[in-house]
């Protein structure tokens, strides 16, 4: 059973234009969600992460927004550029750290 | 560099070989991860250390792969007696807060 769910495998949006990725989580013990980029023959970069305890994350283009009630969070990049074609995955984590859990990604493709 | 280092970057293995994977977390990190991935999936976790100690370990990592981290610094991954479904991307993570910082991976493609 997938904790952590990434129900898009793929997007494609124009450049200039918000991409906006989803993320949705099962497990409650959850309260530490990260998101990271990979490009193809790479590991994963870390963009960005959200404590149980906010809401909304924001560095530079890229926002996380956390909605705990729903078990759901997303990704938000505006404005989007072709350099951020890549998969985006989604991860979680509970208070000890010991376990980070990712979803299966989603690829983006922002097109000129 | 003071990036999380793994080595090899790539290995390719006839099957029922040995492979064995090597893993520099930033100095500073005490917690270091090895996760696996496969074309489509997210990395899957296989286990963790703390400093020294594995703390945990998933059930995909069947008895053929031992982990090591001797004295809390580097980690080795080995599989033995390698199969086709082994083949995947290898990656080593390091931590020291709530955040994760990856390798590059070590790729094995097992023939």
């Amino acid at each position: 059973d997938q904790q952590v769910k990434q129900n898009s495998p793929s997007l494609s949006v124009q450049e200039g234009r918000i991409s906006i990725l989803n993320c949705d989580y099962t497990n409650s013990m959850f309260d530490y969600f990260l998101w990271y980029k990979k490009y193809p023959a790479e590991g994963p970069t870390f963009l960005i992460s959200i404590s149980s305890i906010k809401d909304k994350n924001e560095d530079g283009r890229f926002t996380v927004f956390l909605n705990k009630s729903a078990k759901h969070l997303s990704l938000h990049i505006v404005p989007s550029q072709p350099g951020d074609s890549a998969v985006y995955f989604c991860a979680a984590s509970d208070n000890y750290g010991q376990n980070f859990v990712f979803g299966p990604g989603t690829r983006l493709s922002v097109l000129p | 560099d003071t990036g999380v280092s793994q080595n090899p970057r790539h290995k390719i293995t006839k099957r029922g070989q040995n492979v064995t994977f090597r893993c520099d977390p930033i100095s500073e990190h005490n917690r270091l991860y090895w996760y696996r991935q496969t074309l489509g999936q997210g990395p899957e976790f296989l286990t963790y250390f703390q400093n020294e100690a594995q703390l945990e370990k998933s059930r995909l990592l069947s008895d053929r792969f031992s982990a090591e981290r001797p004295k809390g610094s580097f980690s080795t991954l080995e599989i033995q007696r390698t199969e086709q479904g082994d083949s995947a991307m290898y990656l080593c993570a390091s931590a020291g807060g709530n955040t994760i910082y990856f390798g590059e991976g070590s790729w094995l493609t097992v023939v």
